[in-house]
């Protein structure tokens, strides 16, 4: 079975405090891809990274940095320096082969509040 | 427009009418995906389509929701003899066809249906 599990409901932090959020999936194909999505305030969701499941390489862009470790089926968001713009809804989501044909498996969202 | 687009954006409507929500994909993209985005249920997956092909409704939550795409571009979901339960945003992505499950699925804002 598919799932997606984001532990942390809500994160509240301090403008230029550094954060993680956590994602933890589940999956039976060996083939499949990682997703991570930012839902700010006006509902749009925004890509912000895809990873399949042959490269376990981090891969940080500026202030965000993911952390894929598949011996523990996680797949980490890192922010530094948090900014009060990155308030936002974060979801992590899976697509894999075994799944209906490339849908997106979300997480329930974890809510991060940037305060100044 | 460069991006997907959802309307209306926000639709009340009384219990037992009909809705129809329409979405318009990012131009070249030959897959479309409606997921909905309840407080209880988090998103969930709706229905696929993918160029020509019959559609994948195994998401759709009963036999009063269904969507078509016209000329394979835009969409229509429509929910028949609405419930309370029906109330969500409901959103609409688009892919670039391919090997469906690594594609970057990109987002409209959604629309907010409100059934009273």
């Amino acid at each position: 079975a598919q799932k997606v599990t984001q532990a942390q409901t809500e994160i509240s932090v301090v403008e230029k405090e550094d954060v993680t959020l956590d994602c933890v999936y589940e999956t039976r194909d060996t083939t499949y891809y990682l997703f991570w999505y930012k839902q700010p305030p006006s509902g749009e969701l925004v890509f912000l990274i895809r990873r399949n499941s042959f490269d376990e390489q981090n891969e940080i862009s500026g202030r965000y940095s993911w952390n894929f470790q598949k011996s523990t089926s996680s797949f980490n968001f890192t922010i530094t320096a948090s900014q009060v713009v990155d308030s936002a809804v974060y979801f992590c989501a899976l697509s894999d082969y075994g799944g209906s044909q490339g849908n997106l498996i979300f997480g329930k969202g974890t809510k991060l509040s940037v305060k100044p | 427009g460069a991006g997907v687009s959802q309307s209306p954006s926000n639709k009340v409507t009384e219990k037992g009418k009909d809705v129809e929500l329409r979405c318009d994909p990012i131009s070249g993209h030959t897959a479309l995906y409606w997921y909905r985005q309840s407080l209880g249920q988090g998103l969930e997956f709706l229905i696929y389509f993918q160029g020509n092909s019959a559609p994948d409704k195994s998401g759709l939550p009963s036999d009063r929701f269904s969507a078509e795409r016209t000329g394979g571009s835009v969409s229509t979901l429509t929910i028949q003899r609405t419930q309370q339960e029906d109330s969500a945003v409901y959103l609409c992505a688009s892919s670039l066809s391919g090997t469906v499950a690594k594609n970057i699925q990109y987002f409209g804002a959604g629309t907010r249906l409100s059934v009273l």
